[in-house]
């Protein structure tokens, strides 16, 4: 049982190049998100899925879309990168029962950065 | 709105000695509160929640934490510190407002340096 793992783990993009996150979840959950992580910021919803085919944007959608084409897979996309989306991304999954009380289960993080 | 505050972006304490890292937030309606840890260049585990019932809520590796409602706060806790819980740890808010669905609000975290 892996849990939630992320590719790849680390990558640099030059300004306005293209790039695809992938995120697996082998534990049959539902909900799965993409955050970022800022220094001193914590960590931001950037879009999230309650199902496959389903999408939604979070609280720092811009310039990022995502696909849930398969449940165990939730795909992160930058058209056209920019300096301010060097960060550290993250994935994650929480199952649907008892929605709210769930905890959600992190992959270990992209680390990005865009020239 | 929802949000979380740490009011703390470091805490410094001896091995052996209590720690505190302080969590309080804002939310319409009752809170379901989180506390997550992550080790560098590792994503985020999850320590322990409080749901409902007891104010202490025990969670993983010694640590508990205390909902206050009065003073809006879940303090994370533990009686003796280890240098092995050197990191960096987050409380997070989901507010059921949002029904159903766990959309977490992060809080900015807190570094904790467990000194020797």
């Amino acid at each position: 049982n892996a849990g939630v793992t992320q590719t790849p783990k680390f990558r640099v993009l030059k300004t306005g190049q293209s790039m695809t996150l992938l995120c697996a979840q082998d534990m049959n959950h539902e909900y799965m998100y993409w955050y970022r992580q800022d220094p001193g910021m914590g960590l931001r919803l950037i879009h999230y899925s309650v199902g496959e085919g389903t999408t939604a944007k979070g609280e720092v959608p811009d310039g990022y879309n995502v696909s849930r084409l398969k449940k165990q897979n939730f795909l992160l996309g930058l058209e056209s990168a920019a300096p301010s989306q060097t960060s550290v991304y993250f994935c994650a999954s929480s199952p649907r029962e008892a929605g709210d009380r769930n905890e959600q289960f992190f992959g270990p993080g992209t680390r990005l950065t865009v020239l | 709105a929802q949000s979380v505050a740490q009011p703390e972006d470091q805490v410094n304490v001896a091995e052996g000695n209590p720690l505190t890292v302080k969590c309080t937030y804002s939310v319409s309606g009752n809170p379901y509160l989180f506390w997550y840890v992550q080790y560098p260049n590792r994503g985020l585990q999850f320590l322990l929640k409080y749901i409902t019932g007891d104010n202490l809520v025990k969670g993983s590796y010694g640590f508990e934490a205390e909902f206050n409602k009065s003073q809006t706060s879940f303090h994370l806790k533990k009686p003796s510190a280890l240098v092995s819980d050197s990191a960096l740890y987050f409380c997070a808010v989901v507010s059921l407002a949002s029904y159903n669905f766990n959309k977490f609000y992060f809080g900015s975290g807190t570094k904790l340096n467990v000194k020797p």
